[in-house]
């Protein structure tokens, strides 16, 4: 199985700073990783698509790059609505596997 | 707009069976690979299963084979998850979602697995 490792567990970020969170694949995985968006008691949210692909609706703030083993998404200039946790999955092969999470709270 | 409804969820006591429904409504369903993905409280997003825009094929992950099927009937606009011999660590939220990646999630529907 592939394994997603995200990293940080937690990011504490003052609204208005820009972050940067990873995802790394134990094994290349190419450019078939996805990002999602969940918050608290929500349904997730996809985000960016195979790796940098951007989603109609998802503000400009949110980019993803990477390829191989190691992704990022970043969001420019965090806004309140973002603090929610995000992972990262794989459809490179089955079984379909997703990332721990990283929750970014407000510092 | 897009809608993915599930239904069929609740307490249910472990080795006894449940069936899950979600109907889909806003986009072209038959034209979809769907999904079945799972969040145990407090825990993160699990893959269950998948089955092709036909039905022709279908995956699960190791922990569920054998004991779940996931099906879907294309003139009702239905997918579902049938699921069989349940434990306690099948206790989740379920998420019916379109395939692939996910882009189209339900609002979920709650599994609690317990005598």
């Amino acid at each position: 199985d592939i394994v997603l490792t995200q990293s940080p567990a937690t990011l504490s970020v003052t609204p208005g700073e820009s972050v940067s969170l990873s995802c790394r694949a134990s094994q290349g995985i190419s450019t078939s990783i996805h990002w999602y968006q969940q918050k608290s008691n929500e349904s997730p949210r996809l985000l960016i698509k195979f790796a940098s692909q951007s989603i109609s609706g998802i503000p400009s703030r949110f980019s993803g790059s990477g390829s191989g083993t190691d992704f990022t998404l970043s969001i420019n200039r965090v806004e309140s609505e973002d603090f929610s946790v995000y992972y990262c999955q794989q459809s490179y092969s089955l079984p379909l596997t997703f990332g721990s999470g990283t929750k970014l709270e407000i510092k | 707009e897009v809608q993915l409804v599930e239904s069929g969820g609740g307490l249910v006591q472990p080795g006894r069976s449940m069936k899950l429904s979600c109907a889909a409504s806003g986009f072209t369903f038959s034209n979809y690979g769907m999904a079945w993905v799972r969040q145990a409280p407090t825990k993160g997003l699990e893959w269950v299963a998948t089955i092709s825009y036909d039905g022709s094929s279908t995956y699960y992950r190791d922990s569920v084979k054998g004991r779940f099927t996931i099906s879907r009937d294309n003139a009702k606009s239905t997918l579902y998850l049938q699921m069989n011999s349940l434990r306690s660590e099948d206790t989740a939220t379920y998420y019916c979602t379109s395939f692939a990646p996910f882009d189209y999630w339900g609002q979920g529907v709650m599994v609690t697995v317990s005598s």
